[in-house]
């Protein structure tokens, strides 16, 4: 079992270039979540998917997009990318009893 | 609105103490909680899961428990390790069909040789 497999795992942009996020994991999970991490301001969630099909806004969706592209894939898209949104992303998902399991992490920095 | 907290944030100490790390809550209306170990620069590890109905888990030298009457969970790491030195997250999951984690900011946990 790989777990949650997040690429790529650095990314430079600039400012208005765009780029997807991919994110697949082989624990066999109906929920996906994508998270960003910033220094003083904690995990914060920006789309989850509670089962394959459906996806819903977390607390700062704007300027992303999402794809639940199966059981095992949930992709971040940046159409714009800005500087606000660097940050690291964390892709997670979860099992019964609400374990939630995280991949390992994409650092990006938007120039 | 569902608030969660850690304190402290940063905690230095020696090696082998035993110590007490805390996590609270402003709803108690909780499904579960999980504690998280992160290492700098790398993913969250879960460590812990207590659902609503429990008082504690234990995992080797890890002992996490659940006060949901007063929002307050602890989880106690036993003779510590310059190993254990990583941030300690605590997040709660709402009672009912809310399926996000409501996150604290975590302890920063330095064990000194």
């Amino acid at each position: 079992n790989a777990g949650v497999t997040q690429t790529p795992k650095f990314q430079v942009l600039k400012t208005g270039q765009s780029m997807t996020l991919q994110c697949a994991q082989d624990m066999n999970h109906n929920s996906m979540y994508w998270y960003r991490q910033d220094p003083g301001m904690g995990l914060r969630l920006i789309y989850y998917s509670a089962s394959e099909g459906t996806t819903d806004k977390g607390e700062v969706p704007n300027g992303y997009n999402v794809s639940r592209l199966n059981k095992r894939e949930f992709s971040l898209r940046l159409e714009s990318a800005a500087p606000s949104q660097t940050s690291v992303y964390f892709c997670a998902s979860t099992r019964e009893r609400n374990e939630q399991f995280f991949g390992p992490g994409t650092r990006l920095t938007v120039l | 609105k569902q608030e969660v907290t850690q304190i402290p944030a940063a905690l230095s100490v020696p090696e082998g103490e035993n110590l007490v790390l805390n996590c609270s809550f402003t709803d108690s209306a909780i499904y579960n909680l999980q504690w998280f170990r992160q290492d700098p620069g790398k993913g969250l590890t879960s460590l812990l899961l207590i659902q609503s109905s429990q008082r504690e888990q234990t995992s080797g030298r890890l002992n996490a428990s659940l006060d949901k009457s007063s929002g307050r969970s602890t989880l106690y790491i036993a003779a510590s390790q310059p190993g254990d030195s990583a941030t300690y997250l605590c997040a709660v999951r709402g009672a009912g069909n809310n399926r996000k984690l409501i996150w604290g900011l975590g302890t920063s946990l330095a064990v000194n040789p």
